[in-house]
């Protein structure tokens, strides 16, 4: 079966330092990736798309960066941390059948102060 | 562009009462329709989804019905319980550009025993 795992799931972080989250999927191959940000009591907003190894869309201009330097593997970087940085960050996959559905990662909540 | 536009919350019901979350979208074609639920600190969950017009989908007691005309996909189920208390999402998917989701803005639902 696949599993997706994210780590780290909480972490607090001073203004200024750089930030890297780190995404895994296990079971399957190829699939799309995604990092998602959550701030509190709001809605999901996508960050980063990935459909392969070094392929990655972003949808927002930001502070924060993605890479994919495997096929099952997705990070999440800044080099200096906002304090607007602060919230809920989701990963997820979504595999070629069927292809609508994503799965989710447990989250890192990430506070900057 | 795509949209999905839910009801605001909190919704807060007494266990056993009657559930409906109201959820409205947009789109181009004919997208896909799903219905997330995140339970606290924790990542979302698919819940259930339908693909085409007409569409029941079902689980865990919640249904939800594919309405074109309408352009809905109200969530509802009979009965709440204690457990059911989370955020619930309303999302749509096309087959667009890296099959990215569109998630409505979440609802939260509190049940009381």
């Amino acid at each position: 079966s696949q599993t997706i795992h994210q780590w780290p799931a909480t972490l607090v972080q001073p203004v200024g330092s750089p930030l890297s989250l780190e995404c895994t999927v296990e079971g399957t191959s190829n699939p799309n990736l995604y990092w998602y940000r959550q701030a509190a009591g709001r809605g999901l907003q996508l960050l980063f798309y990935s459909v392969g190894i070094g392929q990655i869309s972003s949808e927002v201009p930001q502070n924060l960066s993605a890479s994919r330097p495997q096929d099952r593997q997705f990070i999440l970087s800044s080099k200096k941390l906002l304090l607007s940085d602060s919230g809920f960050y989701l990963c997820a996959w979504s595999s070629v059948q069927p292809k609508n559905i994503q799965y989710f990662g447990a989250g890192t909540r990430l506070s900057v102060l | 562009g795509n949209s999905v536009t839910q009801m605001e919350g909190p919704v807060t019901l007494s266990e056993e009462a009657f559930l409906t979350i109201n959820c409205t979208y947009t789109a181009t074609g004919y997208p896909s329709l799903f219905w997330y639920v995140q339970y606290p600190g924790e990542g979302l969950q698919l819940l259930l989804k339908a693909t085409k017009a007409d569409d029941k989908g079902s689980n865990k007691g919640f249904e939800a019905t594919y309405r074109k005309e309408t352009t809905s996909f109200h969530l509802e189920k009979g009965s709440v319980q204690v457990s059911d208390s989370a955020v619930y999402f309303c999302a749509l998917s096309d087959d667009t550009g890296g099959f990215k989701t569109i998630f409505g803005a979440g609802t939260r639902l509190f049940v009381k025993a």
